[in-house]
């Protein structure tokens, strides 16, 4: 069965110290996909990157950077120079059929 | 465009009572989800539909029913509310299912039995 470990709950940073969410996955699927969501503290869930499993060259968007090293079933997501508006849950998420199965979520806080 | 609207926001309900939650996409998706979020627990999957008049379940659907007599809604019904029903609901909507597209989320509806 699929499975989606992130686990580290909570982390807590000072601004502008770079910060590793880990996420770590179970799946006999060859084909998958892999997810990050992030839930800011007005609580909705705002989509920021999708993988399959056939593309493990890292993405980097802003701040934002994602490793996906199929070896070690990992896909961890580092945020460069952390801001106050990162405080938010972050969670991993991987394809079991036709729906996605979530990480139980890292709580990300951003001290000025 | 709206996307995916989830009524209602809030609700209280007392032990025993029933209530459905509607969930209403404007993207024309195939595919539709109830997901429950719980404190430590991530979101876990109640039930999904895979097109208009289909259902089918998901990690933890006791205590729900489902139904999606048109395709851009997808309703969640508790009859008997529990205590352990106490969560904050999410639906969401893909154009495809397994990931091939990202999925859409509603805003969330927290619901609180007492």
């Amino acid at each position: 069965a699929q499975k989606v470990t992130q686990a580290q709950t909570e982390i807590s940073v000072v601004e502008k110290e770079d910060v590793t969410l880990d996420c770590v996955y179970e799946t006999r699927d060859t084909t998958y996909y892999l997810f990050w969501y992030k839930q800011p503290p007005s609580g909705e869930l705002v989509f920021l990157i999708r993988r399959n499993s056939f593309d493990e060259q890292n993405e980097i968007s802003g701040r934002y950077s994602w490793n996906f090293q199929k070896s070690t079933s990992s896909f961890n997501f580092t945020i460069t120079a952390s801001q106050v508006v990162d405080s938010a849950v972050y969670f991993c998420a991987l394809t079991a059929g036709t729906a996605l199965i979530f990480g139980k979520g890292t709580t990300l806080s951003v001290s000025s | 465009n709206a996307g995916v609207t989830q009524t209602p926001k809030f609700r209280v309900l007392k032990t025993g009572q029933s209530m459905t939650l509607l969930c209403a996409q404007d993207m024309n998706h195939e595919y539709m989800y109830w997901y429950r979020q719980d404190p430590g627990m991530g979101l876990r999957l109640i039930h999904y539909s895979v097109g208009e008049g289909t259902t089918a379940k998901g990690e933890v659907p006791d205590g729900y029913n489902v139904s999606r007599l048109k395709k851009q809604n997808f309703l969640l019904g508790l009859e008997s509310a529990a205590p352990s029903q106490t969560s904050v609901y999410f639906c969401a909507s893909t154009i495809w299912g397994g990931g091939h597209t990202e999925a859409f989320f509603g805003q969330g509806t927290r619901l609180t039995v007492v």
